[in-house]
């Protein structure tokens, strides 16, 4: 059965910390890895990776996929009270089956 | 500019009740999928489609049908509710193809409750 599993399930940061989020997953036919962030409403998109050790970044916001180890991380520096949310990964198989992780829930404390 | 549509936003049933979530997108997307989200938790895939006429099921496909007669709707039928079924569900569409190179396109998700 496929599976996309997210590291830690909930964290609690001061504001200014950096943090690290983790995604693994095991797929049949793999293809993409997509980050999204979940605040009230539906889940807006951070990021997509499809090649192995090419970091993408956004700003404090920064993501790599290694395709040897199944994973991928999510790094947020200098966080602020705004990146409380929901951090989900989703991974898209061959089939456009698009799977979602079980999400790391971020709260960032003044 | 719709994009994806999902009525209704709320909605209270009794166990036992049947209905049918409704989800329209007007970007001609091949693609749709039905996803349901419990308190603190991700996103699991109920069911999906790649086109009109196909259908295939996710994580958590039991108690729910689907169809896809068009390519613009994709409803999502719950036959008889019940408790386990209290959720926000969101349906979400993108190109074939696509569905791995670019975001998905998310509607803003309905709320049920089956009591």
């Amino acid at each position: 059965e496929d599976k996309v599993v997210q590291s830690p399930l909930s964290l609690v940061v001061h504001e200014g910390d950096t943090v690290t989020l983790n995604c693994s997953y095991e797929v049949t036919n793999f293809r993409s890895l997509l980050w999204y962030k979940q605040e009230k409403k539906a889940p807006t998109f951070l990021f997509m990776l499809t090649s192995s050790g090419i970091e993408k970044k956004s700003g404090r916001l920064s993501s790599i996929l290694d395709k040897k180890e199944l994973s991928s991380i999510l790094n947020i520096t200098a966080t602020q009270t705004g990146d409380s949310a929901i951090y989900l990964c989703a991974v898209v198989e061959g089939n456009e089956k698009l799977t979602f992780g079980t999400g790391t829930r971020l709260t960032i404390i003044p | 500019n719709a994009g994806v549509t999902q009525t209704p936003k709320f909605q209270v049933l009794k166990t036992g009740q049947s209905m049918t979530l409704q989800c329209a997108q007007d970007m001609n997307h091949e693609y749709m999928s039905w996803y349901r989200q419990d308190p603190g938790m991700g996103l699991r895939l109920i069911h999906y489609s790649v086109g009109a006429g196909i259908t295939d099921q996710g994580e958590v496909p039991n108690g729910y049908n689907v169809s896809r007669s068009t390519t613009e709707d994709f409803p999502l039928r719950l036959l008889s509710a019940a408790p386990s079924q209290t959720s926000v569900y969101f349906c979400a569409s993108s190109y074939v193809g696509q569905v791995g190179n670019s975001p998905l396109h998310f509607g803003n998700g309905t709320r049920l409750t089956v009591t």
